[in-house]
């Protein structure tokens, strides 16, 4: 069961601004950092950004994440059709000894 | 390039063994953390536990506790995950990626292992 929130799903035209929240608490996000991942159909989940707001090399700056509090969001703007795909927040729990948790996921869809 | 390149699909009945494999072509295996991630069918992504090569420390997700093993073996550059007596509900693709703990910091991933486990 996941203990990170996000909406199940999201939507925008291309060149707009998208943003997907990830929902946590104090045993997790409000004490740890947090990386967002990107599945696109069929493929390994792809580190997308780490520590919060950093990218990874080849990662394009469209894609830009914060955090505040117990919650993070990921950001994309200027949509584009290869931005379709699911997402997913990730961060370290400190609670029943320490474990690792991902967010339910949000699909994003290009209309 | 690093890179994690995990074993072939598998199809299982109910109470059978299985271990499936993920190798690693990097370089620095042993001083590495390797993680297991399993997504349902149409589900989302879930945290299983990792392991250290180099000295096998490893640390489960209380859900995957006594449920599965991870193991490894250094001198191959090959991680493991096993199970004892299969249940339909293991039906998943399983993924390998390398991180460590304190955080959930995965990159690469090697490209999945579906695992089929029916009558």
């Amino acid at each position: 069961q996941s203990v990170l929130t996000q909406p199940p799903s999201a939507s925008g035209t291309p060149g707009q601004r998208v943003t997907i929240s990830c929902s946590g608490s104090s045993s997790n996000i409000g004490r740890n950092t947090v990386n967002w991942y990107q599945q696109l159909p069929g493929t390994a989940p792809k580190l997308l950004i780490y520590s919060n707001n950093q990218r990874p090399s080849g990662v394009p700056d469209r894609f830009s994440g914060s955090k505040s509090g117990t919650s993070a969001s990921l950001a994309i703007s200027g949509l584009q059709s290869e931005d379709e795909a699911d997402y997913y927040c990730a961060a370290w729990d400190d609670s029943l000894n320490g474990r690792g948790v991902f967010g339910t996921g949000t699909k994003v869809t290009v209309l | 390039e690093v890179q994690l390149v995990q074993s072939g699909a598998e199809v299982k009945k109910p109470g059978e063994s299985l271990k499936i494999s993920c190798k690693d072509s990097g370089y620095s295996f042993s001083t590495y953390w390797i993680g297991w991630v399993r997504q349902m069918p149409g589900k989302g992504l879930e945290w299983m536990g990792i392991i250290f090569p180099g000295d096998s420390d490893t640390r489960y997700s209380p859900s995957f506790q006594g449920q599965v093993t991870i193991s490894a073996d250094k001198s191959i550059n090959t991680a493991y995950l096993q199970w004892s007596s299969l249940k339909a509900s293991d039906t998943a693709m399983y993924y390998c990626a390398r991180g460590p703990p304190g955080t959930v910091w995965f990159d690469p991933w090697g490209q999945g292992t579906l695992v089929t486990v029916s009558s």
